[in-house]
């Protein structure tokens, strides 16, 4: 069973335009959220967080939504840059709940930003 | 000064054979993971262990066993290997292990079995 889903495999965007990634989860004990990005052959990288306390958080161009109420998460990317090319897995976790606080990884999503 | 280094970062191997993957990291953190990324892409914790307590996901076959010499090492040895073992696995670690401290991952061992 998939807790944490992010429904497209792949984006393409303009550079310049935004990247808008999304993610919904499934388990209502998760409280805390977190996007990291994987370049080919290397591992995760973090990228942003948000506790469920929060609706928004935002470092330089990227901003993460959280609508607690739709168990919907975002990742906005504005200005996209070809850099930015990479794979994005949404992740969260739970403080409480039994899964003592481990990352539930979505499967990816791969955003190509072109030239 | 890589943060989290992995070795292997590719194994080929035989069925039935047994094997190890080292992961050491520098960050003076007290908490280490190892992930399975399948075929599928997913990114599934296999173990956490910190100085005090190591947590097995339920799912993972006993033939995996994590061995932590020290805090800053965490080796997964697989015993007796099998096809479906093939799959790249990432050794991470965090200062927190609430889950609220960012996982700093290793690069990845892409391990095939034939």
């Amino acid at each position: 069973d998939q807790q944490v889903k992010q429904n497209s495999p792949s984006l393409s965007v303009q550079e310049g335009r935004i990247s808008i990634l999304n993610c919904d989860y499934t388990n209502s004990m998760f409280d805390y959220f977190l996007w990291y990005k994987k370049y080919p052959a290397e591992g995760p990288t973090f990228l942003i967080s948000i506790s469920s306390i929060k609706d928004k958080n935002e470092d330089g161009r990227f901003t993460v939504f959280l609508n607690k109420s739709a168990k919907h998460l975002s990742l906005h990317i504005v200005p996209s840059q070809p850099g930015d090319s990479a794979v994005y897995f949404c992740a969260a976790s739970a403080e409480y709940g039994g899964s003592q606080g481990n990352l539930i990884f979505g499967k990816g999503t791969k955003l190509s930003v072109k030239p | 000064d890589t943060a989290v280094s992995q070795t292997p970062k590719y194994l080929v191997t035989q069925m039935g054979n047994d094997k190890s993957i080292k992961c050491e990291q520098n960050l003076g953190h007290d908490t280490m993971y190892w992930y399975k990324q399948d075929s599928k892409k997913f990114l599934k914790i296999m173990f956490s262990y910190n100085n005090k307590e190591l947590i097995i996901n339920e799912t993972v076959p006993n033939r995996f066993s994590p061995k932590s010499p020290d805090k800053a090492h965490l080796n997964l040895h697989i015993n007796s290997l099998e096809l479906g073992d093939s799959a790249v696995y990432f050794c991470a670690s965090t200062k927190m292990a609430s889950g609220r401290g960012t996982q700093y991952f290793g690069p990845g061992t892409r391990l095939l079995v034939l």
